[in-house]
C-alpha cells in the first residue's frame, strides 16, 4: 500500500459527458502527480501541483483540468468526453519538487468512455 | 526533450533465469532514473532508483548502474521467480526550472516467467 487513494476505482461513462477523479497524497507529501495510461500512448505525464498550486503541465488537454485543495487532496475533471479518452489514471504523491524524490502512485481509476 | 527507450517485450523466461531489461535515455541535463514495476491489476510501485552516474541501485535482488557514459540504465536479476511477472518501467525525472520533477517513463517491458 504506497499510502495514495484514488476513487472511483472504476468508472463507465457515455461519451460527451464530465468526470472528477479523486486523489488523496500520502500523508505529508506536499507535490501530487496526475499520469494517463492508454495503451497506444503508454504513461504520460498530466499536470503536476505543488501545495496548491499548478508547477508544470505536460500532455494534458484543454478539456482536462486540475486543482489541489487546501487540504493537499487533488482532483482531474475530464469534460466533453471521448473515446480516445478511455484510460487508466494514475495519481501520485512526493515529498518535494527537487528531482530524485520519489512518487508513489496510487492504485489508479479506470475510465472507460462509451 | 527527454525521453526513454527499453527494450520491446514481453521476455518470456524460466525460473531461475537471469533477467536483463535495457533501457536507454536521452536527456538535456542530469536526471534521476528509476525502475517502477506494474503487477497486474495494480499501480507502479518503485522499484530502484539511482540519482547520479555510477550509482546503482538494488532491491529485492533487482539492479540497475547509471551509467553516463553510454546513458544506460539496463535492470538485471540474477535468478527471477514467478513472482516477478510484471509490467517493468524505465523512468527519468529531470528539474529543469528547479521545481518540476515530472516523470518521463519508457513504454515498459512485459516479463513472463513460467516454471
Amino acid at each position: 500500500d504506497s499510502g495514495v487513494t484514488q476513487t472511483p476505482k472504476h468508472l463507465i461513462t457515455a461519451t460527451g459527458q464530465r468526470v472528477t477523479l479523486r486523489c488523496s497524497p500520502r500523508s505529508g507529501d506536499l507535490s501530487v502527480y496526475w499520469y494517463q495510461q492508454s495503451l497506444d500512448q503508454g504513461l504520460q505525464f498530466l499536470i503536476q501541483y505543488y501545495n496548491g498550486e499548478e508547477r508544470a503541465k505536460g500532455n494534458i488537454l484543454e478539456r482536462f483540468s486540475a486543482q489541489q485543495f487546501p487540504d493537499l487532496h487533488s482532483e482531474l475533471n475530464l469534460s466533453s468526453l471521448e473515446l480516445g479518452d478511455s484510460a487508466l489514471y494514475f495519481c501520485a504523491s512526493s515529498a518535494g519538487t527537487t528531482r530524485g524524490h520519489e512518487q508513489f502512485f496510487g492504485p489508479g481509476t479506470r475510465l472507460t468512455v462509451l | 526533450g527527454n525521453s526513454v527507450t527499453q527494450m520491446e517485450g514481453p521476455v518470456t523466461l524460466s525460473e531461475e533465469a537471469f533477467l536483463t531489461i535495457n533501457c536507454t535515455y536521452t536527456a538535456t541535463g542530469y536526471p534521476s532514473l528509476f525502475w517502477y514495476v506494474q503487477y497486474p491489476g495494480e499501480g507502479l510501485q518503485l522499484l530502484l532508483k539511482a540519482t547520479k552516474a555510477d550509482d546503482k541501485g538494488s532491491n529485492k535482488g533487482f539492479e540497475a548502474t547509471y551509467r553516463k557514459e553510454t546513458t544506460s540504465f539496463h535492470l538485471e536479476k540474477g535468478s527471477v521467480q514467478v513472482s516477478d511477472s510484471a509490467v517493468y518501467f524505465c523512468a527519468l525525472s529531470e528539474t529543469d526550472t528547479g521545481t518540476a520533477s515530472k516523470l518521463t517513463f519508457g513504454t515498459g517491458t512485459r516479463l513472463q516467467v513460467t516454471l
